[in-house]
């Protein structure tokens, strides 16, 4: 069946510094990919997206780009912020599962001042 | 409205007893998921509906978890005789169509705590 992995964490950065989370999928069709982030005490609110092969996603200074060679979906940022601290979710559809959402386990990410 | 809306947002329960989590999808919304997340288990699917209907029910845990969708809005989740593995944060979404490219739109979530 279709599954989502991606980095345990927390994930501790400082300030500026570069972000990778890596994902990576297992499906039989054609997923769409997507990252969604949950702030403390907020809900799930959708990052960005890619619905196709090499297509990018890009939102808030985040991108991730659709690698089917390599089945992945890793999310990066140039520079973080502490504003950025959150848990971070990747997450495929596709049509066989009714295009529910099956979820990564999600990296806590941490960025200190 | 302007959003996913449920509620309670926190619902504390005796052992046994059953409770209802209400889910307002946003305006036309076609399609409406549940979903449970918990400590240790992560994010979890739980049902799927499609106006009325619900296609996919696979992720329902036991016969003691139903829901159900009236007029293609409303959705309620029913868990009958609570067990403190219930306990986690039930989160409804959706999305306009359920076409996988469409975002779905999260809820803020009920914070069910069975003791």
């Amino acid at each position: 069946g279709n599954s989502v992995t991606q980095m345990e964490g927390p994930v501790t950065l400082s300030e500026e510094a570069f972000l990778t989370i890596n994902c990576t999928y297992t499906a039989t069709g054609y997923p769409s990919l997507f990252w969604y982030v949950q702030y403390p005490g907020e809900g799930l609110q959708l990052l960005l997206k890619a619905t196709k092969a090499d297509d990018k996603g890009s939102n808030k200074g985040f991108e991730a780009t659709y690698r089917k060679e390599t089945t992945s979906f890793h999310l990066e940022k140039g520079s973080v912020q502490v504003s950025d601290s959150a848990v971070y979710f990747c997450a495929l559809s596709d049509r066989q599962s009714n295009y529910q959402l099956i979820w990564g386990a999600g990296t806590k990410l941490i960025i200190k001042p | 409205g302007a959003g996913v809306s449920q509620s309670p947002s926190n619902k504390v329960t005796e052992k046994g007893k059953d409770v209802e989590l209400r889910c307002d999808p946003i305006s036309g919304h076609t399609a409406l998921y549940w979903y449970r997340q918990s400590l240790g288990q992560g994010l979890e699917f739980l049902i799927y509906f499609q106006g009325n209907s619900a296609p996919d029910k696979s992720g329902l845990p036991s016969d003691r978890f139903s829901a159900e969708r009236t007029g293609g809005s409303v959705s309620t989740l029913t868990i009958q005789r609570t067990q403190q593995e219930d306990s986690a944060v039930y989160l409804c979404a959706s999305s306009l169509g359920g076409k996988g490219r469409d975002e779905a739109f999260f809820g803020q979530g009920t914070r069910l705590t069975v003791v």
